[in-house]
């Protein structure tokens, strides 16, 4: 079964400084790969999904993502953070018919 | 369009007390999944439908948790008895079909909070 770790429970970047959020997976094939993000008390949204082709994927909010094969690895970036970025991150993996959610990570922006 | 429906917002509860979640997907999603979350995790999965039919329930405690889709639309959670390690957030998502390339459209949840 696919699992995904995501290493950093928690991370502060200071306001307009860049941004990588880790994401390990584990599966026996490519898998679709995602990231969502979740502002206290809010469900979750979908910032950016891998399928296949081009590894450097875009997503919404100015965020975008790298597969790398090699590593089984997908992290997240943002050149600069913006305070409104404060929020829980999840890398989840999907394969067959269901996704797998990591633990998280939080950000937090410093001003 | 219109999001994924969900409610109540909150809920606190003695501890064997029982409980039920409301969801309304997106309109036309035939699948539709309750998360459990809890505190400090990522969601875990409890339940997926297919339209009205059970897909997977594997991680679902069945003694106490149940889940319906009667008429392949709305679904409701249940939980009787509930026990203070249920405290967590209850999320709903629906898909047009199983794992596509759009993922899950998430609604805010319902956080429970067992006393």
């Amino acid at each position: 079964a696919q699992s995904v770790t995501q290493p950093d429970i928690h991370i502060t970047v200071s306001e307009g400084a860049s941004l990588e959020l880790r994401c390990n997976y584990s599966y026996g094939a490519t898998p679709y790969l995602f990231w969502y993000v979740q502002s206290p008390g809010q469900g979750l949204q979908l910032l950016l999904k891998y399928f296949s082709g081009d590894t450097l994927v875009q997503g919404i909010k100015g965020f975008e993502a790298e597969f790398k094969r090699s590593q089984s690895s997908f992290n997240l970036r943002k050149p600069s953070v913006h305070w409104s970025d404060a929020a829980e991150y999840f890398c989840a993996v999907g394969a067959g018919d269901d996704m797998r959610f990591g633990a998280g990570t939080r950000l937090t922006v410093k001003p | 369009e219109a999001g994924v429906a969900q409610s109540p917002r909150y809920k606190i509860i003695e501890k064997r007390q029982s409980v039920a979640f409301w969801c309304n997907p997106i309109s036309g999603h035939a699948t539709l999944y309750w998360y459990q979350q809890i505190l400090g995790q990522g969601p875990k999965l409890l339940i997926q439908f297919q339209n009205n039919g059970v897909v997977d329930d594997s991680q679902l405690p069945k003694d106490r948790f149940s889940a319906e889709r009667l008429k392949g639309v709305d679904s409701t959670l249940k939980i009787q008895p509930a026990k203070l390690e249920d405290s967590a957030v209850y999320l709903c998502a629906s898909s047009l079909g199983g794992l596509d390339k759009n993922g899950y459209t998430f609604g805010s949840g319902t956080r429970l909070t067992v006393v």
